[in-house]
């Protein structure tokens, strides 16, 4: 059964380096997500992605963040400079149409941040 | 600001028994409901998704909705002891932008044997 996968599953890094998430989203899907999990809180929206370029974003989204899709498959979350209080869960997701709402989570990268 | 709300829990049940979940929501612009289940330090596993008024079933699960009362509901039938997790209610608003998913805190259940 085609999956979203996520790489890496853990990330250590210094406050105010860059680090780059990376996800595969299900082939043939068009649409694509970033969700957000700190300890303990509620799943968080981050930004939506589609046709090469941001639908939407939430407030947490700021100009640290950015996204790309470089190539066909690959899906990316740019953080320039970490805080500490971007130590989270980081979820991809994606969704096939315009017709179906579903949306298919990956299975995460753990950020780390001292 | 657009909220979904659950009962935290933690909420038990015996083997065997029939769970019962609850969310409500606020936006009434909401347009597509959705169960995930989450295992502790794992993604979110979507369970269910319901569209319109009424109940739908799938195998032991039962999506309820309400739009009327802005509530959405999960019965799990027969529970079993893997259904011990975390249950996150995500509702879909049609922004004209991307379909973002905003989520509840969850309900942690319990299965006990």
């Amino acid at each position: 059964e085609p999956e979203v996968t996520q790489t890496p599953s853990h990330q250590v890094t210094q406050m105010g380096q860059e680090v780059i998430l990376r996800c595969v989203p299900i082939s043939n899907h068009l649409y694509f997500y970033w969700y957000r999990q700190i300890l303990g809180q509620k799943v968080e929206f981050l930004v939506s992605f589609y046709n090469n370029e941001i639908s939407e974003k939430s407030e947490i989204f700021d100009d640290q963040f950015s996204v790309e899709r470089p190539d066909g498959s690959n899906f990316t979350l740019k953080i320039r400079s970490t805080k500490l209080e971007d130590s989270a869960m980081y979820f991809c997701a994606s969704r096939g149409t315009a017709f179906s709402n579903e949306q298919f989570f990956g299975p995460g990268t753990r950020l780390t941040v001292l | 600001q657009k909220e979904v709300e659950q009962n935290s829990g933690p909420l038990s049940v015996p083997e065997g028994a029939i769970a019962s979940l609850n969310c409500t929501y606020s936006d009434r612009g909401s347009q597509s409901f959705f169960w995930y289940r989450q295992y502790s330090g794992k993604s979110p596993e979507l369970i269910m998704s319901i569209y319109s008024n009424g109940d739908k079933e799938d195998g032991r699960f039962t999506a309820q909705l309400n739009k009327a009362s802005q509530y959405v509901s999960l019965l799990i039938r027969d529970s079993q002891p893997s259904d011990s997790a975390t249950y996150l209610c995500a509702v879909n608003i049609l922004t004209g932008g991307g379909n973002k998913l905003t989520f509840g805190t969850g309900t942690q259940l319990k299965v006990e044997l």
